[in-house]
């Protein structure tokens, strides 16, 4: 079993809808929780960080994290079509031990 | 600021053939990372530097060597080549006591 699991996708929305992105994990040890954006042959650049549980709020996109459930989400309200990319989940024990999910490929269509 | 470069982007090898990645920050970060990414399989840690003059094997180092050169540049070197090793190839910075890494483009490598 890894430690990140996150469906690969691809999902496909119209623009305007809510999109739910998540990750299940299994190491309770986790307390750092991101979310990265990566468009099509680009770098990852950073998009959502929240320590240990609790949501956070940056314009559209809320994180959520759940440590009971071990389940962390983002959420991206009234959707665009330039959200479109592959959303990876990311999670640190402590400095420099990163892990990441494979990551979601969204579509948002016109 | 030009963030983290990387190059080359494109690289195509013979198998058993050598060659080394490149990468420079110009942000002052004291960390360095290698990543690299596969379908299906994430991005996996190859080799980090938590500061000049020290590195780290990560989750899949074989086959792979680095060099902290100084704190600006890390590099990765292939000695010898084998198709296993097709992927892209992610250099990270992370300033010290911060989660966040900064990514460069991306290496993409393909050994026939």
């Amino acid at each position: 079993q890894k430690e990140v699991e996150q469906d690969p996708g691809p999902l496909s929305v119209p623009e305007g809808a809510i999109v739910s992105l998540n990750c299940t994990y299994s190491n309770s040890a986790f307390q750092y929780f991101m979310w990265y954006r990566q468009y099509s042959r680009k770098g990852p650049e950073l998009l959502m960080y929240t320590y240990s549980s609790g949501n956070k709020e940056d314009g559209r996109f809320t994180a959520q994290v759940d440590k009971s459930s071990k389940y962390i989400s983002l959420f991206i309200r009234d959707s665009q079509p330039s959200d479109s990319a592959t959303y990876l989940c990311a999670m640190e024990e402590s400095f420099q031990k990163l892990v990441f999910g494979t990551g979601t490929r969204l579509l948002v269509s016109p | 600021n030009a963030g983290v470069t990387q190059t080359p982007k494109f690289q195509v090898l013979k198998t058993g053939q050598s060659m080394t990645l490149q990468c420079a920050q110009d942000m002052n970060h004291n960390s360095m990372y290698w990543y690299r990414q596969d379908p299906g399989m994430g991005l996996r840690l190859i080799y980090y530097s938590a500061s000049e003059g020290t590195t780290d094997k990560g989750e899949v180092p074989n086959g792979y060597n680095v060099s902290r050169l100084n704190k600006r540049e890390f590099s990765l070197r292939l000695e010898s080549a084998a198709p296993s090793q097709t992927s892209v190839y992610f250099c990270a910075s992370q300033v010290s006591g911060a989660n966040v890494l900064t990514f460069g483009a991306g290496s993409r490598l393909t050994v026939l």
